[in-house]
């Protein structure tokens, strides 16, 4: 079965500063990965996915993931923080494998913007 | 297109009594999902479909559990009968094709009191 592990449940940033949230996946298949973003009382919207194709991904409000093979690695980036971008975010992962089509969550990050 | 639709936003309800979670999915989309959130426990898979038929409820965590899909377009989640220990947050979600991800619904705060 597959699975992912966000290091670091918190991460702290000033504004304009770089967002960088880690995600590593356990999987004996090629991998499907997504970022998702929750905000206070809401549902969990999507950043950004991986497929197949480019390793670098872009997504919505400026942030980007690099799937590395190698390291088992799918971070998320995002360049300038900006104090909108504080919420949780969540990575995930599924695989085209059977008929198994759902998705497994990590744990979540919560990202707090510091002015 | 409105999204995934849930229904009610928030339940409190007492212990014992049945409690019933309703999701519409998007239009088009085969496949739902029922999600619970809880700060214990994080987002666990409770059960999903796939053109209405349960696929995997492996994830249900008792009899008092129990989810239907009696159409493409809607979804029910009942727990009969709720305890304090469900209080969680319940997401239903939708996708056409799993390269797609998934649409989350708003979810339902549920407290069992």
């Amino acid at each position: 079965a597959q699975s992912v592990t966000q290091l670091g449940s918190h991460v702290s940033v000033s504004e304009g500063a770089l967002v960088l949230l880690r995600c590593n996946y356990s999987s004996s298949v090629p991998p499907y990965l997504f970022w998702y973003v929750q905000y206070p009382n809401q549902g969990l919207q999507l950043l950004l996915k991986y497929t197949t194709g480019a390793t670098l991904v872009k997504g919505i409000n400026g942030f980007e993931a690099e799937f590395k093979k190698s390291e088992t690695s799918f971070h998320l980036t995002k360049p300038s923080a900006h104090m909108s971008d504080a919420a949780e975010y969540f990575c995930a992962v599924t695989v085209l494998s059977g008929s198994a089509r759902q998705l497994t969550f990590g744990s979540g990050t919560q990202l707090t913007v510091l002015p | 297109d409105a999204g995934v639709i849930q229904s009610p936003r928030h339940e409190v309800t007492e212990m014992g009594q049945e409690v019933t979670l309703r999701c519409k999915p998007i239009s088009g989309h085969d496949y739902l999902f029922w999600y619970r959130q809880t700060m214990m426990r994080g987002l666990e898979l409770l059960i999903y479909f796939n053109n209405n038929v349960p696929i995997d409820d492996s994830g249900m965590p008792e009899d008092r559990f129990s989810a239907k899909m009696p159409n493409a377009s809607f979804s029910t989640l009942k727990i009969q009968p709720s305890e304090p220990r469900d209080s969680a947050v319940y997401f239903c979600a939708s996708t056409g094709g799993i390269g797609y991800g998934y649409t989350f619904g708003s979810g339902t705060r549920l407290t069992v009191v």
